[in-house]
């Protein structure tokens, strides 16, 4: 099986645009997360998907965003950049379940600067 | 205080030693996960427990659930075991995962 991909992976913004990164999970999984990851904070879950729904939600500004496809594929969108938005955003997929204490597997991230 | 604390948080090993990686949480968990992440970022999932010990080629993961303390052990280490080795508990309350600050390990020959 094909595993979890991301694009773009790397993506160069400056302060104030928006930018929507794109997650496809492994084949059969129903449920996707997405992190970010920096220096300073480490890795931050953002929020995750299951079925088009957003389950589950982290402490970020509503500036962060993010949906899913009915193919379970996902976007997530931060709009009004700004310079700490820099950062690795991972995103990861898991098998079916009620429970998102499954296995996480990884996309290999998408690597944003903001100038 | 980090509700997922990490110890030690760089290591630096001869090629052959034996490695053990520390996790204290504060938090009750459904579940607690070991990720390796190797320069340039992606991260493999390494282990996922709730309970006991499990075992994986040269890595061995063990959970103490009353003590809340789980370790990463590394045996006859090689360079290429070198990464940053994160550990992530799954929160019981709210589900989301809480991850530890990553340990930086390298194993010179």
């Amino acid at each position: 099986k094909a595993g979890v991909t991301q694009t773009p992976r790397y993506l160069i913004k400056t302060r104030g645009q928006q930018v929507t990164l794109s997650c496809s999970p492994i084949s059969g999984h129903r449920s996707v997360s997405w992190y970010q990851q920096t220096p300073g904070q480490g890795l931050q879950f953002l929020f995750e998907y299951f079925s088009e729904t957003q389950r589950n939600k982290g402490n970020f500004p509503g500036r962060f965003s993010g949906r899913q496809f009915s193919n379970s594929r996902s976007e997530m969108n931060v709009s009004t950049l700004e310079l700490g938005d820099s950062a690795l955003y991972l995103c990861a997929s898991s098998p079916t379940g009620t429970k998102t204490y499954n296995e996480q597997f990884f996309g290999p991230g998408t690597r944003l600067t903001v100038l | 205080k980090n509700e997922v604390e990490q110890s030690p948080q760089n290591l630096t090993a001869q090629e052959g030693e034996f490695i053990t990686i520390n996790c204290s949480y504060s938090v009750g968990i459904s579940a607690l996960h070991w990720l390796q992440q190797h320069p340039g970022g992606g991260i493999v999932s390494l282990f996922m427990l709730s309970s006991g010990k499990k075992k994986h080629g040269r890595l061995i993961a063990t959970i103490n659930i009353q003590e809340k303390h789980s370790s990463l052990h590394i045996t006859a280490s090689h360079p290429r075991d070198s990464a940053v080795y994160i550990c992530a508990a799954t929160s019981r309350n709210t589900d989301k995962l809480i991850f530890g600050t990553g340990t930086r390990l390298q194993v010179f020959p």
